[in-house]
């Protein structure tokens, strides 16, 4: 069956690098994606990137994408204290409805 | 914007109460879903539907049903509500099948029975 695994917290300071890893076992993912959920409300997307990629940047953000290891790593550069949330990785597998499977949220802690 | 619309934020119900929990969105998406969001366990799904008056199960649909009588709303039903059922509540809505299957969601509703 599907699964999605992802480290449970991460701590960094203000102005560092964080990546956050997460490994999934569905080899036909079609699209992964993380997104990001800020306390006390729902999650949103951050980007995606879809699985004939290796890498996708957008802005503060470089996913890096695996898919002989079947590793997807999300790296936020000169973290700030906003970027304090959970992450979720998720994947979309190609049968069925394609619904995504969730790992268990990382939560990015960033001190000043 | 897409906006998902959770009626509720905070509900307290007791045992053995009915409980709806109430979606809609507003950009004509095919597809809905519930997830409850439990700490250490992350999301897991609950229903879903991917058309008016359809359904299917998720990971975890014992103790909860569905109703999707209008495309812009799904409802989530607790028939008789237990303690183990406290949980943050998610609904969330994506274009359709063919597209990158980019999920929106709501604020969530935080449901406590008592």
């Amino acid at each position: 069956g599907e699964d999605v695994e992802q480290s449970l917290f991460l701590s960094v300071r203000e102005g560092d690098s964080s990546v956050i890893n997460c490994t999934y076992t569905d080899s036909s993912s079609t699209y992964l994606y993380w997104y990001k959920q800020e306390p006390g409300a729902g999650l949103q997307l951050l980007t995606y990137i879809f699985s004939n990629m290796d890498m996708k940047q957008d802005q503060r953000l470089t996913v890096l994408l695996n898919k002989k290891d079947k590793h997807l790593s999300l790296r936020i550069a000169d973290t700030q204290t906003g970027d304090s949330a959970i992450y979720f990785c998720a994947e979309r597998a190609e049968s069925g409805y394609s619904t995504l499977t969730f790992g268990k949220g990382t939560m990015l802690l960033v001190s000043p | 914007d897409v906006k998902v619309t959770q009626s509720s934020r905070y509900l307290v119900k007791r045992t053995g109460e009915k409980v709806f929990l109430e979606c809609v969105q507003d950009m004509d998406h095919e597809n809905m879903f519930w997830y409850r969001q439990d700490p250490g366990l992350g999301l897991r799904l609950i229903y879903f539907s991917y058309d008016v008056k359809m359904k299917e199960k998720g990971d975890i649909p014992e103790g909860y049903s569905v109703s999707r009588e209008k495309k812009e709303r799904f409802s989530l039903i607790l028939e008789s509500a237990s303690t183990n059922q406290t949980s943050m509540y998610l609904c969330a809505s994506s274009l359709d099948l063919a597209s990158t299957g980019e999920l929106f969601f709501g604020e969530g509703s935080r449901l406590t029975v008592l």
